[in-house]
């Protein structure tokens, strides 16, 4: 089943601490995405990457940061700098060029 | 830079009724529009898409939009809501440049379903 994973659904943390959000994808695509999504607001871009070792800021990269090493993987950390990282995280992929992007299940991360 | 609105954050119907869910963009060249539905506590599910050709798309679960060039708009409808159509509606457009396809959403539609 080809498809994109996101764990964990929940996450819990404490001010002051970085944690990391897990996204992998089977689907063979070149380009991944991270997007955060708050209380009745659309989707805002935090980094994207089109292919391996190269990634760019969207428009609210401050206090997070990503790496990818490989195709599959586009994990997003979310570190102590970020001021209000409570939200719904939500990663995507899609084929290089124009299309659609498909979505993962999302992380909803708490800071307590 | 592009970008999309939708006028109504949130829209009520009576199930068997129909709907139509708006959406305006702005683009400076032929846009890649994009319709995805979002239940609560869950990711995006692509409802259909608008690349070129006939302006009448065809999606999933029994729903279509227009796309109508001269109004920037690329309304969603479908004929007879079900109450398992409630979630909200993100209108999308996209763009294809050196850095890939990037998508602009919009705030999203809220629909709530009554019996």
């Amino acid at each position: 089943d080809g498809g994109i994973t996101q764990s964990p659904k929940y996450l819990f943390r404490k001010e002051g601490q970085n944690v990391t959000l897990s996204c992998e994808q089977n689907l063979n695509h070149d380009a991944m995405y991270w997007y955060r999504q708050d209380p009745g607001q659309g989707l805002r871009l935090i980094y994207y990457s089109q292919i391996v070792n190269d990634f760019q800021k969207g428009d609210i990269a401050e206090g997070y940061s990503v790496s990818r090493e490989k195709k599959e993987s586009f994990p997003l950390t979310v570190t102590s700098a970020q001021k209000n990282p409570t939200a719904f995280y939500l990663c995507a992929s899609s084929i290089r060029g124009r299309g659609e992007q498909f979505f993962g299940p999302g992380t909803r991360l708490t800071v307590l | 830079a592009q970008s999309v609105t939708q006028p109504d954050i949130h829209i009520t119907v009576s199930e068997g009724a129909s709907l139509e869910l708006r959406c305006n963009y702005s683009y400076g060249a032929t846009p890649y529009l994009f319709w995805y539905v979002q239940s609560p506590g869950q990711g995006l599910q692509l409802l259909l898409k608008y690349f070129s050709g006939d302006t009448l798309v065809q999606g999933i679960k029994g729903f279509e939009a227009e796309f109508k060039r001269s109004q920037s708009s690329f309304n969603l409808r479908k004929p007879s809501v079900h109450w398992s159509d409630a979630a909200e509606y993100f209108c999308a457009v996209g763009a294809t440049n050196n850095a890939g396809n990037m998508l602009t959403f919009g705030g999203g539609t809220r629909l709530m379903v009554k019996p």
